[in-house]
């Protein structure tokens, strides 16, 4: 059973970087699919945020372009999140997911992300 | 960015109802829709992609049609299961883009 886990800070400070984690189960990140963050904020307005493929690609949202990064460790078949220079705007539910082409059929159970002094 | 506007926000029904659920884009989308479920406290769930299929292990009930820039979700004979979030999806471009969601309560 494919299942995928964030992990990271639930509290992070203005101007500080969010870094989260998602582990992968059941599946390796490298034989298939875009492994993708999405974010829900207060209020259920849902982002795209980005993905890094299984080759190790590449797309952010060009919204955050500037402010993201998603790389991987496939020993340890993690990929992660960073997002630089939060704000309290960056408050939200963050899911890594597996998606293709776009798709996405697995979810993590997400993690709850507050920006704030 | 494909703006993808959803209705309605919210939606009561009785139970055994028909209820639909729709989703415009801002341009053709060219079927690249999904409509995912979400339950209070969980993480989403895939129901339909490429607008009209139908993904492993969904109930019958749930269909999915629309073509262009109009999309719909149906639930057919609603069941208590069924009260959840829906929200669309549209991947024919980046970058990815969702609606707003409804949320479905039972009469």
């Amino acid at each position: 059973e494919i299942q995928l886990q964030e992990s990271g800070p639930g509290l992070v400070k203005p101007s500080q970087s969010l870094s989260l984690t998602c582990s992968v189960t059941g599946y390796t990140i490298t034989s298939g699919y875009d492994w993708s963050w999405i974010r829900k904020f207060p209020g259920n307005k849902m982002e795209w945020m980005g993905y890094i493929s299984y080759s190790g690609s590449t797309n952010y949202n060009p919204s955050l372009k500037s402010r993201i990064s998603i790389t991987r460790d496939t020993s340890k078949n993690q990929f992660f999140l960073q997002l630089n220079s939060v704000t309290t705007e960056d408050t939200a539910t963050y899911y890594c997911a597996r998606c293709y082409p776009g798709i996405t059929d697995y979810w993590g159970q997400g993690v709850m992300v507050t920006v704030s002094s | 960015d494909i703006q993808m506007t959803q209705s309605p926000a919210s939606l009561s029904a009785s139970l055994g109802e028909t209820v639909t659920i729709e989703c415009r884009a801002s341009e053709d989308i060219y079927n690249g829709l999904a409509w995912y479920q979400q339950k209070p406290g969980k993480s989403p769930q895939l129901l339909i992609y490429n607008a009209n299929s139908l993904h492993t292990g969904v109930p019958s009930r749930f269909s999915g049609s629309g073509s262009g820039t109009q999309y719909s979700l149906k639930i057919n004979s609603l069941q208590s299961e069924d009260v959840a979030s829906y929200f669309c999806q549209q991947y024919y471009d980046y970058p990815y883009t969702f609606g707003a969601g409804t949320k479905l309560e039972l009469k």
